[in-house]
């Protein structure tokens, strides 16, 4: 069965420190995984998008990573900012037959910037 | 550049009373669309998802339908709001491209709350 688990489902941290937001995944055939960032009341925005043979991709303070063989994958935030909180939310996507994708979602992790 | 917008942002309707969110893309043709819910705090569930003008395939059997009248305008609907239709939803969209994986983009969200 395709799942997407987030770990830890929320964090607190203080301005200016770094976090870790993890994502463990049993999907197949894997395509690619994303990391969205979805601010209070608002759609899903992409942060960063990783294929199979991706092992870290930066956007700004963001740096994923993604180990395929143990089908994890990590979020780092470097210097958080109060504006980084927010839910986000894991999705991984598999291929299907006649070239389409089904897109599995985690349940996100809600982090917390306080001053 | 291609645009989604999806509205109201905020409702408040009572039991039994009918449900119409409305999403439009704008800057391409052809889209894929799609209307999720999200519970507090559960991850995202896909409601339906439509590849043309009068496709719709539904993901889960429930009270509401959906309905696509012109190519960019995807519908929500209900004729009989119950209480856990609330929540928020969302609209999204992707390019009908076979073979390709674009992700999603997704429109700002309807906090639905039924009373």
């Amino acid at each position: 069965k395709n799942q997407v688990e987030q770990s830890p489902q929320s964090l607190i941290i203080l301005e200016g420190k770094n976090c870790t937001l993890q994502c463990n995944y049993t999907v197949s055939p894997f395509s690619n995984l994303r990391w969205y960032k979805q601010d209070t009341g608002r759609g899903p925005v992409s942060l960063t998008i990783m294929t199979f043979s991706e092992n870290t991709k930066s956007n700004g303070r963001y740096t994923a990573t993604l180990d395929a063989d143990t089908k994890q994958s990590s979020l780092h935030i470097t210097a958080s900012q109060l504006s980084d909180s927010a839910s986000y939310i894991c999705v991984v996507s598999a291929g299907e037959k006649k070239g389409t994708y089904k897109y599995i979602f985690g349940t996100g992790t809600r982090l917390k910037v306080l001053a | 550049s291609q645009t989604i917008h999806q509205w109201p942002a905020t409702l408040v309707q009572p039991v039994g009373s009918p449900l119409s969110l409305e999403c439009t893309v704008e800057g391409t043709s052809n889209p894929n669309l799609y209307w999720y819910r999200q519970a507090a705090g559960r991850g995202l569930q896909l409601l339906f998802y439509s590849i043309g003008i009068g496709q719709i395939s539904s993901e889960v059997p429930q009270n509401l339908s959906a309905s696509r009248p012109q190519d960019r305008q995807f519908i929500l609907s209900s004729k009989k709001l119950l209480l856990s239709d609330s929540g928020f939803y969302l609209c999204a969209w992707n390019p009908a491209l076979p073979g390709t994986n674009y992700g999603y983009t997704f429109g700002s969200g309807t906090r639905l709350t039924v009373v």
